[in-house]
C-alpha cells in the first residue's frame, strides 16, 4: 500500500461546478497537509496548508482533513477554466520537512 | 513565502554527459529539498540538503549519480551525472520558509536526454 493514494483522474467538469478532490493516507504520523496546483510545464504552487484535522477556507477553495479516517479533501466552488491543472496532495509529519506526494489528479474545467 | 529560481529552466542533454542545476532562494533557509518528477508521474524526493552537512539521499538515489552541494543558506546545486534517457525528468528545488515552514517550489528544470 502506498503511503498516499490519490485518484489520478482525469476529472472533467463544466464551468461553475463544485469539484471534490481526495487523498487517503496510511501513516498516522502525518500532521501537515497541503494541496498544490501544477499547471503544465510549471512548478507546483501551494494552494492550501492545513495542520491536523479540521477545515480551512480560502476564497473558492476549502481544504478538509479527517485524521481519524486518514482522508483529506479539497473542494473548489464555482470552478473556472483557469482551474484546469493537476492537483497534488502532499503531507508530512513535521513542519518544514520533506513531503510525501500523491500521484496528482488532472482536472479539466470546460467553458 | 520564498522566491526560488532554478537554472537552467530546460535543456536537452547528450547521453553520458552530466548537467548541474542551480537553485537560488531569496531568503536564508535551513533545509532544501530536491525532487524528481518523471513524465506523467508525481514528485519523488531525491535528497535533503542542509547547509554544512552531507546531503541525505532517499532510497534509490545515490551520491555518485546525483551529487549535491549546499555552500550557503540561499544556494544549492544538483548534478545529474552520466545521464541516460531514463533521467529525462523535471528536477525541482524546494525549501521550507515562512510561518509553519511551508514548502515552496521552484519552476523546475526540464531535462531531456537524447
Amino acid at each position: 500500500q502506498k503511503e498516499v493514494e490519490q485518484d489520478p483522474g482525469p476529472l472533467s467538469v463544466p464551468e461553475g461546478a463544485i469539484v471534490s478532490l481526495n487523498c487517503t493516507y496510511s501513516n498516522s504520523a502525518f500532521q501537515y497537509f497541503m494541496w498544490y496546483r501544477q499547471y503544465s510545464r510549471k512548478g507546483p504552487e501551494l494552494l492550501m496548508y492545513t495542520y491536523s484535522s479540521g477545515n480551512k477556507e480560502d476564497g473558492r477553495f476549502t481544504a478538509q482533513v479527517d485524521k481519524s479516517s486518514k482522508y483529506i479533501s479539497l473542494f473548489i466552488r464555482d470552478s473556472q477554466p483557469s482551474d484546469s491543472a493537476t492537483y497534488l496532495c502532499a503531507m508530512s509529519g513535521q513542519a518544514g520537512t520533506a513531503l510525501i506526494f500523491g500521484k496528482g489528479t488532472t482536472l479539466s474545467v470546460s467553458s | 513565502s520564498a522566491v526560488i529560481s532554478q537554472k537552467p529552466s530546460r535543456d536537452i542533454c547528450q547521453r553520458g554527459t552530466s548537467l548541474t542545476i542551480q537553485c537560488q532562494v531569496d531568503s536564508q533557509v535551513t533545509m532544501m529539498f530536491w525532487y524528481r518528477q518523471q513524465p506523467g508521474q508525481s514528485l519523488t524526493l531525491i535528497a535533503t540538503a542542509n547547509q554544512g552537512s552531507e546531503a541525505t539521499y532517499e532510497s534509490g538515489f545515490v551520491i555518485d549519480k546525483f551529487p549535491i552541494s549546499r555552500p550557503n543558506l540561499t544556494f544549492s546545486t544538483l548534478t545529474v551525472s552520466n545521464m541516460s534517457p531514463e533521467d529525462s525528468s523535471i528536477y525541482l528545488c524546494s525549501v521550507g520558509a515562512g510561518s509553519g515552514n511551508t514548502i515552496y517550489f521552484g519552476e523546475g528544470s526540464w531535462l531531456t536526454v537524447v
